[in-house]
């Protein structure tokens, strides 16, 4: 079975600073993988996605994610953050052609101080 | 384009009532799913279906039913409301053609349900 890992609940970072959000994947082949934003109230967005090919993907809003086989991660990025990237970001992962059932983490909160 | 839309926004329900959050989708996609959200633990697959007239469990399906009549609707149905059951829920929807290509989800903007 897929699963998610995103060992940070919280992150504060200031303004104009740069970001790293970690996320760790288990599945047995190559899978899709996604990152989505989620600000308060609302549904989620999707940032970026990985489904083949160049293993660096480039999203909105500036983020920017590497697919790195060898160590099983995803990890999002940003070169500077603003305060408005505040919110709650989520990894995901999905099985190819497996009905696109998505397994979500757990989500890392994101504060930004300005 | 609505994209995907979800009635109602927020709901309080009493143990053992029912209820049914509805969801629809204007994007012709064959997918469609229910999420439920809770803090700290993500979101978590209750129901999905690939097509009209086909559904099937996810995660945690115990407690809910759904219907997959049209391409366009996928509402869920609570029988009998837990307070287990209070949480936010999310309906989605993709496009997918077997291993060719899968369309990223699209989220509502979710149903805040509260069972008292």
């Amino acid at each position: 079975a897929q699963s998610v890992t995103q060992p940070d609940i919280h992150i504060t970072v200031s303004e104009g600073a740069s970001l790293e959000l970690r996320c760790n994947y288990s599945y047995g082949a190559t899978p899709y993988l996604f990152w989505y934003v989620q600000s308060p109230g609302q549904g989620l967005q999707l940032l970026l996605k990985y489904f083949s090919g160049d293993t660096l993907v480039q999203g909105i809003k500036g983020f920017e994610a590497e697919f790195k086989r060898s160590q099983s991660s995803f990890n999002l990025r940003k070169p500077s953050v603003h305060w408005s990237d505040a919110a709650e970001y989520f990894c995901a992962v999905g099985a190819r052609g497996g009905g696109n059932k998505l397994t979500f983490g757990t989500g890392t909160q994101l504060k930004v101080e300005l | 384009n609505a994209g995907v839309t979800q009635t109602p926004k927020f709901r309080i329900l009493k143990i053992g009532q029912s209820m049914t959050l509805q969801c629809t989708q204007d994007m012709n996609h064959n997918y469609m799913y229910w999420y439920r959200q809770d803090p700290g633990m993500g979101l978590k697959l209750i129901y999905y279906s690939v097509g009209a007239g086909i559904t099937d469990k996810g995660e945690v399906p115990n407690g809910y039913n759904v219907s997959r009549s049209t391409t366009e609707d996928f509402p869920l149905r609570l029988e009998l409301a837990a307070p287990s059951q209070t949480s936010v829920y999310f309906c989605a929807s993709s496009y997918e053609k077997g291993r060719a290509y899968n369309s990223p989800l699209h989220f509502g903007n979710g149903t805040r349900l509260t069972v008292t």
